[in-house]
C-alpha cells in the first residue's frame, strides 16, 4: 500500500477560497514533500518539511507535520484558477527513496 | 536552463518489440529514477540510481531494465513490452539521495498495442 495518503482525493473551490489537503502516512519520515501536477504533465516540487520541523510557509502555501498523527496539511490560501492541479504528498522514509500518494485533484472556478 | 528531458514523448508500440526511452539532466544530480503513473495507482517507482553505475530496484521493476554508464543519463528499457505496460513513465533526479527535492521530466505517454 502507498505511504501517504492524501484526502480528499478530490476537491472543488471558488477562487479566492482556502484549500486545504490532508496527507497521512504510516512509517517514520526523514521528510515529507508536497507536489504538484497539471494535467499529465511532469511533477513539480513545491515545499518540503523535515520530521523535525511543524510547519513551513512558501508565498501562499502552508505546510503543516504532525509526526505523532503521522499527518500533513497542506492550505493553499487565496487559491486561483492556475491552481487547478493535482497535489501529492511523497514521504521519505529513507535513503534513495521516496514514495508518492495517490494526490488530491483540485479544482479552482473562476 | 536546467531541466530533465526525456524522449519520446509519445510512443505507440506493439508487443514484444523493444524499446528505450531516454532520460537526461543537465544539473549534475548523482540520483535519478523512473516512475510509472497509472489511473488510481499514483506514481510507482521503477528504478532508481544513486550513482553512475550503482542502480536499484523500485516497487515495480519487473519488465523494465535501467543502465547508467554516465551521470547525465538514465534510460529505460523494455525488452519485450506488454501491453500492461501501457502507462505515463517519469524520470527524475535529485542532487541529495533521492529523498530530497526531485525535479521531473516532461513524461513519456507509452501505448503498448
Amino acid at each position: 500500500s502507498q505511504q501517504g495518503e492524501e484526502d480528499p482525493q478530490a476537491l472543488s473551490i471558488q477562487e479566492g477560497e482556502n484549500a486545504t489537503m490532508n496527507c497521512s502516512y504510516k512509517t517514520s519520515i526523514n521528510n515529507l514533500q508536497w507536489y504538484r501536477q497539471n494535467s499529465g504533465r511532469g511533477l513539480v516540487h513545491l515545499i518540503l518539511i523535515r520530521s523535525n520541523e511543524r510547519e513551513k510557509h512558501s508565498g501562499r502555501l502552508r505546510v503543516t507535520l504532525d509526526t505523532s498523527k503521522k499527518s500533513s496539511s497542506l492550505l493553499i490560501t487565496a487559491s486561483r484558477a492556475a491552481d487547478t492541479a493535482s497535489y501529492f504528498c511523497a514521504t521519505a522514509p529513507s535513503y534513495g527513496k521516496l514514495t508518492f500518494g495517490q494526490g488530491t485533484i483540485l479544482t479552482v472556478h473562476p | 536552463e536546467a531541466q530533465v528531458t526525456q524522449n519520446p514523448r509519445y510512443l505507440i508500440t506493439v508487443t514484444g518489440k523493444k524499446l528505450t526511452v531516454t532520460c537526461s539532466q543537465n544539473m549534475n544530480h548523482e540520483y535519478m529514477s523512473w516512475y510509472r503513473q497509472d489511473p488510481g495507482l499514483g506514481l510507482r517507482q521503477i528504478y532508481y540510481s544513486m550513482n553512475v553505475e550503482v542502480t536499484d530496484k523500485g516497487d515495480v521493476p519487473e519488465g523494465y531494465k535501467v543502465s547508467r554508464k554516465e551521470k547525465r543519463n538514465f534510460p529505460l528499457i523494455l525488452e519485450s513490452p506488454s501491453p500492461n505496460q501501457t502507462s505515463l513513465y517519469f524520470c527524475a533526479s535529485s542532487l541529495g539521495a533521492g529523498s530530497e527535492e526531485q525535479y521531473f521530466g516532461p513524461g513519456t505517454r507509452l501505448t503498448v498495442t
